[in-house]
């Protein structure tokens, strides 16, 4: 029962470099987000997916870019990694929008 | 504004007592309510649903408020394992169907 799974767990990265955040779920969800959340702080959307095939903006979009590659991967990417971005990264998905969501582990990224 | 907001606390609890907390939201057309518990450095996890009529499970107990637009959780009896942030998650359909979290309460609980 691996639910949704987020690799990697761990990166740190040099200002300017790219990488991209994988998350998959095994649920049959329909819906995926992407959240960061920095120190002593809440979650705030960068991007979901409310559906395959479609993807919007949530609060704090900029610099990042997401692909629903089918309907159980959503991948988030950083073009041009900037320290700024150093936070806590979550994945999460449900069934739509009004139910349940999931979330994986998390992945801690830091950006020197 | 912000769509959804909490009282960052903490609000410090002596174990065996009761704590209520409230968080509010903007956005008069949402529809599902959710408390969610968060663990230092863990993901988030449903501790439960909000429904209209107000609903308890076990030692909590969530309330909603439309016409004020606010949702409250209430722990009676706390527990040490209860010291946590506790998160309010909000749901609009009209506004994408996407869940909304506002920036959690902190709660400890103390011998």
């Amino acid at each position: 029962n691996a639910g949704v799974t987020q690799t990697p767990k761990f990166q740190v990265l040099k200002t300017g470099q790219s990488m991209t955040l994988q998350c998959a779920q095994d649920m049959n969800h329909n819906s995926m987000y992407w959240y960061r959340q920095d120190p002593g702080m809440g979650l705030r959307l960068i991007y979901y997916s409310a559906s395959e095939g479609t993807t919007d903006k949530g609060e704090v979009p900029n610099g990042y870019n997401v692909s629903r590659l089918n309907k159980r991967e959503f991948s988030l990417r950083l073009e041009s990694a900037a320290p700024s971005q150093t936070s806590v990264y979550f994945c999460a998905s449900n069934l739509q929008g009004n139910t349940e969501a999931f979330f994986g582990q998390g992945t801690r990224l830091t950006v020197v | 504004r912000k769509e959804v907001e909490q009282d960052p606390g903490p609000f410090n609890v002596p174990e065996g007592a009761t704590v209520a907390f409230n968080c509010t939201y903007s956005n008069s057309a949402s529809q599902s309510f959710f408390w969610y518990r968060q663990d230092c450095r863990k993901e988030p996890k449903l501790l439960m649903s909000v429904y209209s009529s107000g609903n308890e499970d076990g030692r909590f107990t969530a309330q909603l408020n439309r016409a004020s637009q606010y949702i409250s959780l209430l722990i009676r009896d706390s527990k040490l394992s209860d010291s946590a942030t506790y998160l309010c998650v909000v749901n609009a359909k009209a506004a994408g169907n996407k869940l909304t979290f506002g920036g959690g309460t902190r709660v400890l609980v103390k011998p």
